[in-house]
C-alpha cells in the first residue's frame, strides 16, 4: 500500500528566512504533484514532476524529486506573508493512472 | 467561469437522509474523481471515473456510490448519511495520463450530517 509523509506538519517561520518541506513515499513512483490549499479554498496545483532529477521553480518556491530516494522537497526562499497556506504532495500510487495518494499536509504559517 | 464546478457549496442535512453532490467541468477531461478532506488525514479518494463507463472504487467508497452521466458530470451519493461523513468534499478532473497534467479541483462541497 502506498503511503505519502510529510513533514513537517506545521511549520510557523519568519518572513525572510527559507525552509525545506519534505514529502517521502513508500513504492515506486515517477510522478509527483504539489498542491496549494488556502483557508476554506479549493486546492490550487503548484507542481507536476514526472522524473527522477526533475526540478521546478515558480518564484520562491522549488520543487524536486529524487525517485530513487522516494522524496521530493518543496523548498522556500526568503518566505513572504503570502505564501502562508496548507502545501500538499501527492504521488500517482500506479504509474500513469493519476489516481493520487496525498500526503497529509503541510500547514505553513509565516509572520512578521 | 469556473472550469469545475460543484454544487452545493455547503449543505446542513440529518442523519439517515440521502444526499446528492453533484460536480460539472467544462474542461474536456475524460476522467474524473470525488475526494473527501478531513483535519489532519490530507485528501481521500473515495471513487474514480476514467471515462463514461468506467466507475472505480477508491480508497474509502463504503457508505458512498457515484454516477457518471456524462463526460462532464460526475455525481456522488450518500445513500443514508451518517456523522461521520461530516467533512469537505472535493471533485477533480484530469487529462489522459503521459501528458504531465495535473489534476484540477473544484471549490468543494461542506457537508455537515447532524
Amino acid at each position: 500500500e502506498l503511503k505519502v509523509e510529510q513533514n513537517p506538519l506545521f511549520l510557523s517561520m519568519q518572513e525572510g528566512k527559507n525552509y525545506t518541506i519534505y514529502c517521502n513515499y513508500s513504492t515506486t513512483s515517477d510522478r509527483l504533484y504539489w498542491y496549494r490549499q488556502d483557508p476554506g479554498k479549493s486546492l490550487e496545483s503548484l507542481f507536476v514532476l514526472l522524473s527522477n532529477g526533475a526540478v521546478k521553480q515558480e518564484g520562491r518556491l522549488m520543487a524536486s524529486l529524487d525517485t530513487k530516494a522516494r522524496l521530493s522537497t518543496l523548498h522556500i526562499t526568503a518566505a513572504v506573508h503570502d505564501l502562508s497556506a496548507t502545501y500538499f504532495c501527492a504521488v500517482d500510487s500506479l504509474l500513469n493512472t493519476d489516481k493520487l495518494i496525498f500526503g497529509t499536509g503541510t500547514r505553513l504559517q509565516v509572520f512578521p | 467561469d469556473a472550469d469545475v464546478t460543484q454544487t452545493p457549496r455547503n449543505r446542513i442535512t440529518k442523519t439517515g437522509k440521502r444526499i446528492m453532490l453533484e460536480c460539472s467541468q467544462t474542461k474536456g477531461h475524460d476522467r474524473m474523481y470525488w475526494y473527501r478532506q478531513d483535519p489532519g488525514l490530507g485528501l481521500r479518494l473515495i471513487y474514480y471515473s476514467f471515462d463514461v463507463k468506467d466507475i472505480n472504487k477508491g480508497e474509502i467508497s463504503d457508505g458512498y456510490s457515484v454516477s457518471r452521466q456524462a463526460q462532464a458530470k460526475f455525481s456522488l451519493s450518500l445513500e443514508s448519511a451518517i456523522p461521520n461523513q461530516t467533512a469537505l468534499y472535493f471533485c477533480a478532473t484530469s487529462d489522459l495520463p503521459g501528458r504531465g497534467d495535473t489534476q484540477y479541483f473544484g471549490p468543494g462541497t461542506r457537508l455537515t450530517v447532524l
